[in-house]
């Protein structure tokens, strides 16, 4: 399993519940970036990590968003008091560094706020 | 106003016609333009690349960028049925800030 890969592939919950989204990256790739595909929006970004770190949180919706990752690899995504809105695709790549030009996507996490 | 703007189709086409899919967009910093093809209920991945002005071509895909008129098109000529996805452009600056359009979804029928 050389790609992207993320879990759940799909997630149903109740709204106000909290959710937690996690990507596992491709081996070796420092920059690991987190996207929003909502049904006729394109892809809105999110957040991306250099390393460890999140230099620019700014893209996040709102502050139920949150972000972190550990190790330099896995990254996980979580969103407090989910509200129906929050109902989209959350995609995941990673990038060998920050920059460059080929970023490879996960399959995305499909969540659904009832 | 949205950064980039790209026509949600759907596009329905015969199995060997040529595709023109195409975006505008306002920002004239961006300098980094590529497509991504992305099949139903998995990630886009990368299909064509291409930095600055000017024409790539790979196999029966082509790119173009006209910076002076802020558009840019993907060509796919032949098409097949397997080339049935939504194409998503996407822009950046600097090579790691990407703005996406829409995405324009594709049929193509045998």
């Amino acid at each position: 399993g050389a790609g992207v890969s993320q879990s759940p592939s799909n997630k149903v919950t109740e709204k106000g519940k909290d959710v937690e989204l996690r990507c596992d990256p491709i081996s070796g790739h420092t920059a690991l970036y987190w996207y929003r595909q909502s049904l006729g929006q394109g892809l809105e970004f999110l957040i991306y990590f250099q390393g460890n770190s999140a230099p620019d949180k700014s893209g996040l919706p709102s502050d139920r968003f949150s972000a972190e990752r550990t190790g330099g690899s896995v990254s996980t995504l979580t969103i407090q008091r989910t509200q129906q809105e929050d109902s989209a695709v959350y995609l995941c790549a990673s990038s060998l560094a920050f920059g460059a030009d080929t970023q490879y996507f996960g399959p995305g996490t499909r969540l659904t706020v009832l | 106003q949205k950064e980039v703007e790209q026509d949600p189709g759907p596009l329905s086409v015969p199995e060997g016609a040529i595709v023109s899919l195409n975006c505008t967009y306002s920002n004239s910093a961006f300098q980094y333009f590529m497509w991504y093809r992305q099949y139903s209920r998995k990630g886009p991945e990368l299909l064509m690349y291409t930095y600055s002005s000017g024409n790539k071509e790979d196999g029966r895909f082509t790119a173009q960028v006209d910076k002076s008129s802020k558009y840019i098109s993907l060509f796919i000529r032949d098409s097949q049925p397997s080339d049935s996805a939504t194409y998503l452009c996407a822009m950046s600056v600097q090579n790691n800030d990407m703005r996406f359009g829409a995405g324009t979804r594709l049929t193509v029928k045998p």
